[in-house]
């Protein structure tokens, strides 16, 4: 079992809708999570750093840490033609002298205008 | 302001010939990492250094794969022998600090290998 889970989609949405992505976690010693864009062809972006568990509003996006449930999720409202793209989700538990993440598979989304 | 840069971009070779991949971290960052992705595996971490010293080496495939980091503007990775199954993309990522604890990491824009 991989320590981090993400469905690979495709997911494809209609412009304006809400989009919910979605990552699972086995290491509860995970504290700081990411989520990365990544467009074809490009090198992943960071969109969303979350430290612990809680919300964190940028925008149109909102990211979610459940620690409890071992669970993480990026939200998109709004959505735009220009979203389309993987995102990927990161998280380590960042002590000590590392900075190894760990990714999801990403799952990639397209937004139809 | 420039980003890290990667060099080549595209490289196709034929199995058995060695294969450098250098990059240029962003200008003050300490800490530099080598990823690869594939479609299967998604994205790995094959190594990473903090102030030109290699912190974790457990990602690196096997032997046939080395980096180094003579000085903090630049970094190698190189395989030798390549394989086909060392297709994939290889990114460098920098960050100032270690990473991951609320330090962004910066990526490359890749390196495309197929190994033929």
């Amino acid at each position: 079992q991989k320590e981090v889970e993400q469905d690979p989609g495709p997911l494809s949405v209609p412009e304006g809708a809400i989009v919910s992505l979605n990552c699972t976690y086995s290491n509860s010693a995970f504290q700081y999570f990411m989520w990365y864009r990544q467009y074809s062809r490009k090198g992943p972006e960071l969109l969303m750093y979350t430290y612990s568990s809680g919300n964190k509003e940028d925008g149109r996006f909102t990211a979610q840490v459940d620690k409890s449930s071992k669970y993480i999720s990026l939200f998109i409202r709004d959505s735009q033609p220009s979203d389309s793209a993987t995102y990927l989700c990161a998280m380590t538990h960042g002590s000590g002298n590392t900075g190894k993440l760990i990714f999801g598979q990403g799952t990639t989304l397209q937004v139809k205008p | 302001d420039a980003g890290v840069i990667q060099s080549p971009r595209h490289e196709v070779t034929e199995m058995g010939q060695e294969v450098t991949l250098r990059c240029k971290p962003i200008s003050g960052h300490n800490s530099l990492f080598w990823y690869r992705q594939t479609m299967m595996r998604g994205l790995e971490l094959l190594i990473y250094f903090n102030n030109n010293v290699p912190i974790d080496d457990s990602g690196m495939p096997e032997d046939r794969f080395s980096a180094k980091m003579p000085n903090a503007s630049f970094s190698t990775l190189k395989i030798q022998p390549s394989e086909p199954r060392d297709s994939a993309v290889y990114f460098c990522a920098s960050s100032l600090g270690h990473g991951g604890s609320g330090n962004t990491i910066y990526f490359g824009e890749g390196s495309w290998l197929t190994v033929v």
